[in-house]
């Protein structure tokens, strides 16, 4: 069975930075690219960044880019998300999700406050 | 980017009824289209992929088509669990764009 697990989420000021994590199980993580994915409070859902199987391939919305990393350790199947210089709009249910968007985490939350 | 224009934005149907949402992608996105359904404080489920395909576990009153660049989720026999929120995804491109989202509540 496919598991996602974040976690490393929290309430962070403005400015700031914080490292999501994602744990994945039940397949061979090293062989997937992987994503994130956010949903701020109440709203839709918004693709934030990619990465292929052997972090070749990285992609992030413009929104994000330049403020957050996407990076991978295929030896421990964990998935980050660095993120940095934190904006109140970055709050949000940071989801990571597998490549094809297929299997998804819990979520873990992000807020970003003063 | 891709723009995946989706509606309605919220819809009321009785059980039993026929419902139709659809995604309409500003430029061709080829079978690139999946559906997407989320109830309240969970994750995102996957129903249909490549446009049409059903996911794993789904049941078969869930059904996709396409005409063109526009995408419809069709759900047969309405059941009081399918309310919730629904979105399309294109992964046809680079960033990958979610519609945003069908309300779908049961009269």
């Amino acid at each position: 069975e496919v598991q996602l697990v974040e976690s490393g989420g929290g309430l962070v000021q403005p400015g700031r930075s914080l490292k999501l994590s994602c744990l994945a199980s039940g397949f061979t993580f090293s062989n997937y690219g992987m994503n994130w994915i956010r949903q701020a409070p109440g709203k839709g859902l918004e693709w934030v960044a990619s990465i292929s199987s052997s972090s070749s391939y990285i992609y992030y919305a413009d929104t994000v880019k330049g403020r957050f990393t996407i990076s991978r350790d295929n030896a421990k199947n964990t998935l980050y998300l660095q993120m940095t210089s934190l904006r109140s709009e970055d709050t949000a249910l940071y989801y990571c999700a597998s490549h094809t968007i297929d299997y998804w985490g819990q979520g873990v939350m992000v807020t970003v406050s003063s | 980017d891709i723009q995946m224009t989706q509606s309605p934005a919220s819809l009321s149907a009785s059980p039993e009824e026929i419902v139709t949402i659809t995604c309409q992608a500003s430029q061709d996105i080829g079978n690139w289209l999946a559906w997407y359904q989320q109830k309240p404080g969970k994750s995102p489920q996957l129903l249909i992929y490549s446009a049409t395909s059903l996911a794993d576990g789904i049941p078969s009153r869930f059904s996709g088509s396409r005409s063109g660049t526009q995408y419809s989720l069709k759900i047969s026999r309405l059941q009081v669990e399918d309310t919730g929120i629904y979105y399309c995804l294109q992964r046809y491109s680079n960033p990958p764009t979610f519609g945003a989202g069908t309300k779908l509540e049961l009269k």
